[in-house]
């Protein structure tokens, strides 16, 4: 399939190893956050959401932390597995209604074994 | 089927030419949307629905594009006398509207190439 990202940032990481990707967002009005996955020639895969009233959140080998002051997500995961390997998109959602979703750039993950 | 299903899975078409694309969201979701998405960069909003009513549609989308959602469960978007700069994945998403989350899930898109 197609390549999704082509010349987006790399994060190369080691199988087993924790990676943190990191993310930029725009609009101060910002109250929803979402993180997804994609992988070649698929949709984004929902991974984990944040609210603005939160500062951190946690799932099943991923956290979400959120720093409203500069603006700044992160995602963190744990014991970095080869099926992990993606791009990997933060997504904002500025608050009066929950209609439309501002991507990030995205950032491809590698796991290396 | 518990996801969102998008038909054709690729398209293929000639300058010009006139394509259609259908999306079927989740089924209990009433919130429907279009992203489209090029080589390198993250989907970008195109339009949303809340059951058949199309309530926001970006600039990105000319007069040449169109999307429906009659009945408030499936929606088509049509694309008009494509040029080579349409050429996109163009994605689907739905989620249900509730109290507090919005969690959109995205169908697997559809590859249009306008040669």
């Amino acid at each position: 399939g197609e390549s999704v990202g082509l010349h987006l940032p790399t994060l190369s990481v080691q199988e087993g190893d924790n990676s943190i990707i990191n993310c930029a967002y725009s609009n101060s009005a910002s109250d929803y956050f979402i993180w997804y996955k994609q992988e070649s020639g698929k949709g984004p895969q929902f991974i984990i959401d944040i609210r603005s009233n939160m500062d951190k959140r946690q799932g099943q080998r991923v956290t979400v932390l959120l720093n409203k002051t500069v603006k700044h997500l992160s995602l963190q995961i744990a014991a970095t597995q080869p099926g992990d390997s993606a791009v990997y998109f933060c997504a904002e959602n500025v608050s009066g209604g929950y209609n439309k979703l501002i991507f990030g750039a995205g950032t491809r993950l590698a796991v290396h074994p | 089927d518990t996801g969102v299903s998008q038909d054709p899975r690729h398209k293929i078409t000639k300058r010009g030419q006139n394509v259609t694309f259908r999306c079927d969201p989740i089924s209990e979701h009433n919130r429907l949307y279009w992203y489209r998405q090029t080589l390198g960069q993250g989907p970008e909003f195109l339009t949303y629905f809340q059951n058949e009513a199309q309530l926001e549609k970006s600039r990105l989308l000319s007069d040449r594009f169109s999307a429906e959602r009659p009945k408030g469960s499936f929606s088509t978007l049509e694309i008009q006398r494509t040029e080579q700069g349409d050429s996109a994945m163009y994605l689907c998403a739905s989620s249900l509207r509730t109290g507090g989350k919005a969690e959109a899930f995205f169908g697997q898109g559809t590859r249009l190439t306008v040669v």
